[in-house]
């Protein structure tokens, strides 16, 4: 399986703390790109970050990139309760029409 | 704009039925995708179509079946279900770049 890996698998944190996931995949990319779930409802892309790219920030979301290490994160700065959702990677490996999603991260974000 | 729309959100079947998930989505988008979702499996590729008359499979193809003659429609068909086929089943639709994926609200579907 070309299946991503994202750890932790579970994080809580207290509100206005900063939360950080990690992701790892097993290709080499296009792009890197994270999605966000709350409780039994569809994704929603957060941001994306090219495989030219090392940083990229989106309000209070700042993304990495390693290529050399396979591997990205994902920091939420400032976190509220309504952040409180789980979390996902998704990359194309090159060449590939296929988008990958890794397991995700569970965010709880403690009022 | 309606987006990904899915239908039915809830589905329950016996082992052997089969059935049809409906995606459509409204935004012109070349490339649609089946995903199901598992409990600490995250999100796994079933069939995906990069445009009108144009499939493929993904990870997990077998049991399914998908067609596209249109650019709107993108159904999933369960030929003969089975217990191991109860799941969370996404539809996505993104421009051909696959660069932002929009996600239909999901159907649960449980096969007994």
């Amino acid at each position: 399986s070309q299946q991503g890996e994202e750890d932790p698998q579970a994080l809580s944190i207290q509100e206005g703390e900063n939360a950080t996931m990690n992701c790892s995949y097993k290709t080499s990319i296009n792009n890197l790109q994270w999605y966000r779930q709350n409780s039994g409802r569809g994704l929603v892309h957060l941001i994306l970050i090219r495989s030219n790219e090392r940083e990229k920030h989106s309000g209070r979301l700042r993304v990495t990139l390693d290529t050399s290490k396979k591997s990205s994160s994902l920091l939420i700065t400032a976190s509220r309760a309504a952040d409180t959702a789980s979390y996902f990677c998704a990359y194309s490996g090159a060449g590939s029409y296929q988008l990958t999603f890794g397991k995700g991260t569970k965010l709880s974000v403690i009022p | 704009n309606a987006g990904v729309t899915q239908t039915p959100k809830f589905q329950v079947l016996k082992t052997g039925q089969s059935m049809t998930l409906q995606c459509a989505q409204d935004m012109n988008h070349e490339y649609m995708s089946w995903y199901r979702q598992d409990p600490g499996m995250g999100l796994r590729l079933i069939h995906y179509s990069v445009g009108a008359g144009i499939t493929d499979q993904g990870e997990v193809p077998n049991g399914y079946n998908v067609s596209r003659s249109t650019t709107e429609d993108f159904p999933l068909r369960l030929l003969s279900a089975a217990p191991s086929q109860t799941s969370v089943y996404f539809c996505a639709s993104s421009t051909r770049d696959r660069e932002k994926l929009f996600f239909g609200s999901g159907t649960q579907l449980s096969v007994l």
